[in-house]
């Protein structure tokens, strides 16, 4: 069946470096790719995605490459803060299929 | 609503008993999701709702869980004689269409403990 891998498990990183999570998926049919935090006791949220038809798209300090001959999507956030740390999911799905999820990162920044 | 409003938030069950779960999605959103969440690990899911129709209920662990949409509104996950592997925090997630573009809106989930 479809499955998303996910690394690292756990990343730690000093405020202001730039964090990288690496996800890679099985489906090659599979064309929408979102990123979600999830901060304690809450659900998770959507932070940024990417669809097939494009290779990379930013929002501000956050931003994801998608590579579909891989299969291969990353998530990288600059300049990180405090409040960046949470776990962070990666998922892929296609059309009007459900999204299937990795494992998560947990992130922690250090000030 | 506001939000996607999932109760209780906490349910501490003896095994053996059956608990329901329910969801609120935001209204108007006519896609609804469960997912299935270990302590520690990824988001597995457990089936899915267009309007009151459940196409893909392929994620259902075993007969002892099933679920059901009302009105197009709300969902009730229920578990049946539930078993300490059944502890887990229980995700529900509304979209505007079944095409994922529109993106998903989670609650806050259900924390299921079974004792």
């Amino acid at each position: 069946g479809e499955n998303v891998e996910q690394h690292p498990s756990t990343l730690s990183v000093q405020e202001g470096d730039s964090a990288v999570i690496k996800c890679t998926y099985s489906d090659s049919a599979s064309n929408y790719f979102p990123w979600y935090k999830q901060e304690l006791g809450k659900g998770p949220q959507l932070i940024i995605d990417i669809r097939s038809n494009v290779g990379e798209k930013k929002d501000q300090r956050i931003a994801v490459t998608l590579n579909k001959t891989a299969k291969h999507f990353s998530l990288h956030i600059t300049e990180t803060q405090p409040e960046d740390s949470a776990v962070y999911f990666c998922a892929a799905g296609r059309n009007t299929d459900k999204l299937i999820f990795g494992t998560g990162t947990r992130l922690q920044v250090f000030p | 609503g506001a939000g996607v409003s999932q109760s209780p938030s906490n349910k501490v069950t003896e095994k053996g008993k059956d608990v329901e779960l329910r969801c609120d999605p935001i209204s108007g959103h006519t896609a609804l999701y469960w997912y299935r969440q270990r302590l520690g690990q990824g988001l597995e899911f457990l089936i899915y709702f267009q309007g009151n129709s459940a196409p893909d209920k392929s994620g259902l662990p075993s007969d002892r869980f099933s679920a059901e949409r009302t009105g197009e509104s709300v969902s009730t996950l229920t578990i049946q004689r539930t078993q300490q592997e059944d502890s887990a925090v229980y995700l529900c997630a509304s979209s505007l269409s079944v095409r994922l573009a529109y993106g998903y809106t989670f609650g806050s989930g259900t924390r299921l403990t079974v004792v």
